[in-house]
């Protein structure tokens, strides 16, 4: 399965756009790259999922370019409760198997 | 979306004791997963454990430290034997439905 490389950690402000970058360098043609998220002391829940150029939802936008080779999350005008950590994981739809990379642990200040 | 529980939700153990982690569905799903996460670290996936057949663990698991149990197809349980220091983790059970959903977690903390 394929891994996955984005930031640490990001900080962004009350109502600002936050983008977060994914690097799946090695990703195969039938993989989907699905994101989640994760507050402190509860498990991960699944964000937005997709395979190509672009996905949107009621809480975020996905952005696939066309070599698949990286993905960005989009949060539109975040809170404070968007303050979590944010994993990009990548893999054939349907797959149990996920690698969870270290995660990018965005932190939403007033 | 299924909705998963675990019970303890944490729990403080001596070393060389063992503790058993339930985790319940309010659906029949077929799969059900174990995952660690140590502390300030990502999860990393214990086991499979389906109904009717021997749980599939993943390398550095094994099944003599972390037996599993899958009687039906809403309920398993997750056991950490003989417990050091070191298995102090989240313990988070999770299941495939069209998503893949995560329970709470079980704090375990063993001293």
């Amino acid at each position: 399965l394929a891994k996955t490389t984005q930031p640490i950690s990001m900080d962004s402000y009350e109502g600002q756009e936050v983008n977060i970058t994914c690097s799946h360098n090695n990703i195969a043609t039938n993989d989907y790259i699905t994101w989640y998220q994760q507050f402190p002391s509860q498990g991960p829940r699944f964000i937005i999922q997709g395979y190509k150029t672009k996905v949107t939802n009621e809480v975020a936008s996905l952005f696939i370019p066309a070599d698949r080779k990286s993905s960005t999350l989009s949060l539109p005008r975040v809170s404070l409760s968007d303050t979590a950590v944010y994993y990009c994981l990548v893999g054939p739809r349907g797959t149990y198997k996920y690698i969870f990379g270290t995660g990018t642990r965005l932190k939403v200040l007033a | 979306s299924a909705v998963i529980s675990q019970k303890p939700s944490r729990d403080i153990c001596q070393r060389g004791t063992s503790l058993t982690i339930q985790c319940q569905v309010d659906s029949q799903v077929t799969m059900m997963f174990w995952y660690r996460q140590q502390p300030g670290q990502s999860l990393t996936l214990i086991a499979t454990a389906n109904q009717g057949s021997e749980a599939t663990y993943e390398s550095g698991f094994v099944i003599d430290k972390f037996p599993i149990s899958r009687p039906n197809l809403t309920f398993s349980t997750l056991t950490v034997s003989n417990m050091s220091p070191e298995d102090s983790s989240i313990y988070l059970c999770s299941v495939k439905d069209n998503e893949q959903f995560f329970g709470p977690g079980t704090r375990l903390t063993v001293l």
